[in-house]
């Protein structure tokens, strides 16, 4: 059975820094498309980065060197680590698995959420 | 950066209505379109990917089409089930989601 379970979200104050873990299981995050995504409270959906099988990674523009996307293949885990956060970054963080070939795909597993607060 | 615009914001209908929920890209993206469903707490859940096809035990009353730029997911027949914000997304290029559309009790 596929599962995502996301962890390391808190409360951080501003230009603090963070990092997300989403443990898989039921498939190798080295064989599918990962990807992060973020939910403010009462907004909708924004796409934050993703890693391909190939492990090149892309970034939304306001996260970008400031985020960075990677997984740990022996652990079967996908990371997010965040720094310098906003105020703006306080959202629910999703993990999201896509398909195995070597693009882009849609989003078929999602893990619960892990809310990220930045407040001082 | 692709830009997604869905309309409408709020859908205000009956059980047993049919509702149909656009999408339009800022270019064109092929068939690159996905369809989520979320209720409050909950992740988003796939239904459609490539702008028309139904993922595995999705109800068929859901339905997508579109190609290009412009997109529509209808639901047939609106269940109780079904009262919850929709997203449509592109992932064409890195990807990005429509706003979301939230289908309510009228």
């Amino acid at each position: 059975e596929v599962q995502l379970v996301e962890s390391g979200g808190g409360l951080i104050q501003p230009g603090g820094s963070l990092r997300l873990s989403c443990a898989a299981s039921g498939f190798s995050v080295s064989a599918n498309y990962m990807t992060w995504v973020r939910q403010a409270p009462g907004k909708g959906l924004e796409w934050v980065s993703s890693i391909y099988t190939g492990g090149h990674t892309y970034y939304t523009d306001s996260v970008k060197g400031r985020f960075t996307i990677s997984r740990d293949n022996s652990k079967d885990t996908l990371f997010l680590q965040m720094t310098s956060l906003r105020v703006e970054d306080t959202a629910v963080y999703y993990c999201a698995r896509g398909g195995d070939g070597v693009g882009t795909s849609p989003l078929d597993y999602w893990g619960q959420g892990t809310l990220v607060t930045v407040s001082s | 950066d692709i830009q997604m615009t869905q309309s409408p914001s709020t859908l205000s209908a009956s059980v047993g209505d049919r509702v149909t929920i656009t999408c339009r890209a800022s270019q064109s993206i092929g068939s690159w379109l996905a369809w989520y469903q979320q209720k409050p707490g909950n992740a988003p859940n796939l239904l459609i990917y490539k702008a028309s096809r139904l993922e595995s035990g999705v109800p068929s009353r859901f339905s997508g089409l579109g190609s290009g730029t412009d997109f529509a997911l209808t639901i047939s027949s609106l269940q109780p089930d079904d009262f919850a914000t929709y997203y449509c997304q592109q992932y064409y290029s890195d990807s990005a989601f429509g706003q979301g559309t939230k289908v309510e009790i009228k």
